[in-house]
């Protein structure tokens, strides 16, 4: 079964420092989306692009967040300068469709976490 | 903007009871509600999702309902096994936006 795979599983950088996350969605997949969550917390909802753009994002994706898909394969996160609070697993999804169209859903990959120190 | 609660935070079951979680939603345009489950440290993995035009949906032993009217819609896991215990989260859509919004989860644990 196809899957969204992410890279790198853990990742531990010192503050201030950019911090890259890779994603390869579902080959099919038209919407990608990054969510977070917090140890212990639940999933929030940073970002959801389609065509090449930013569709939607979170009062949380501030200027310190970017997302691009450099090479028609990878999706990726940026975090240009890391804070103690951006410590988190942080998941890549992706959807065949918008969300609101009957019958798709959302596919996440099994996260990076990220430790800031 | 769509807003979801989850109740309870924490649901604790002998095995073989069922297992009954709800959320309540505020947008009323949303049409979509999965449910999540999530083992430790893993991604969240879908388990069942419901749609506006029906009132219930099974698959083995999950079922979940929804009453729009009402603005809620509930898990039920019948038979539960120790397998079972996890994180379970609801989500939404909310109304002409292409996001998921998460419930704040609860931790199922079934006993032996």
């Amino acid at each position: 079964e196809p899957e969204v795979t992410q890279t790198p599983s853990h990742q531990v950088t010192q503050m201030g420092q950019e911090v890259i996350l890779r994603c390869v969605p579902i080959s099919n997949h038209l919407y990608f989306y990054w969510y977070r969550q917090i140890l212990g917390q639940k999933v929030e909802f940073l970002v959801s692009f389609y065509n090449n753009e930013i569709s939607e994002k979170s009062e949380i994706f501030d200027d310190q967040f970017s997302v691009e898909r450099p090479d028609g394969s990878n999706f990726t996160l940026k975090i240009r300068s890391t804070k103690l609070e951006d410590s988190a697993m942080y998941f890549c999804a992706s959807s065949e469709w918008g969300l609101l169209s009957s019958g798709n859903t959302i596919y996440f990959g099994e996260g990076s976490w990220l430790t800031v120190v | 903007g769509e807003n979801v609660e989850q109740h309870p935070s924490t649901l604790s079951v002998q095995e073989g009871d069922s297992a009954v979680i709800k959320c309540t939603y505020s947008d009323s345009a949303s049409n979509y509600f999965p449910w999540y489950k999530q083992e430790l440290g893993k991604r969240p993995q879908l388990i069942i999702d419901i749609r506006s035009n029906v009132g219930e949906k099974k698959d083995q032993r999950i079922a979940v309902t929804l009453n729009k009217t009402a603005k809620h819609f509930s898990l039920h896991i019948t038979e539960t096994q120790p397998e079972d215990s996890a994180v379970y989260f609801c989500a939404g859509i909310p109304g002409g936006y292409n996001k998921l919004i998460f419930g704040a989860g609860t931790r199922l644990a079934v006993h032996p």
